[in-house]
């Protein structure tokens, strides 16, 4: 199994753009579709969307005019941008591999607050 | 897209088999055989404990088994041990191919 760790602010304004990076190590990053998975303070999760090697992407409907996932193959890395953030974004954000999701990163914490 | 139904909490007793479900429809549980199941300790990420409806990843225990009738999914757990004390979501796939998950259950160990 992959081992996956997520990068970023801790702490976004409203109205800005949240971004988010995870790295992959340990495997390849082709062939395989890669998630980011939020959840917010004492509630269940949420699959953000996911993005395959080749770049095709699958969004949330709740969140799709908001979301861009990008991948960056040659540095095993894949990104999240959520834009015009609101506290309702405060999460931990995860990065997972697969369509079973089946490793996760550690998650990363970002609060929404001016 | 609502959320797939789960039930909040379950619990039991050391030993006893446990069943949770998750209830979705035609579009996403029922119509596809790509339903996963999760285990998440507090402040841990998920782990993938059951994937395809049935299939168990390496590694993880017999004890837990998953199933699927209709838009009804459900895993069980048998045996159960004082560490099964955890929250369990089930995802699955959908017909607009994304991913969708129930709310979470928490199961008590008494």
């Amino acid at each position: 199994q992959v081992q996956l760790q997520e990068s970023g602010p801790q702490l976004v304004k409203p109205s800005e753009t949240l971004s988010l990076t995870c790295t992959v190590s340990g495997g390849s990053i082709n062939n395989y579709y890669w998630n980011w998975v939020r959840q917010p303070p004492g509630k269940g999760l949420e699959w953000i969307g996911h993005i395959y090697h080749t770049g095709s992407t699958n969004y949330s409907p709740s969140l799709k005019n908001r979301v861009t996932i990008s991948i960056d193959a040659s540095r095993t890395q894949f990104s999240l941008r959520l834009t015009s953030v609101t506290a309702a974004d405060t999460a931990v954000y995860f990065c997972a591999s697969k369509w079973e999701l089946d490793s996760w990163g550690q998650g990363a914490q970002v609060t929404v607050s001016s | 897209q609502s959320a797939l139904a789960q039930p909040a909490s379950v619990s039991g007793s050391p030993g006893q088999s446990i069943t949770i479900s998750c209830t979705g429809t035609s579009n996403d549980v029922g119509g596809y055989d790509y339903v996963s199941w999760y285990q998440q300790h507090p402040g841990k990420a998920p782990k993938l404990i059951i994937y395809d409806v049935n299939s168990r990843p390496s590694g993880i225990s017999n004890r837990f088994s998953g199933s699927k009738s209709g838009n009804t999914a459900s895993l069980t757990i048998s045996g159960l041990q004082a560490e099964d004390g955890a929250i369990y979501h089930c995802s699955s796939y959908t017909g607009s191919a994304t991913v969708l998950f129930g709310g979470g259950t928490k199961l008590t160990v008494l």
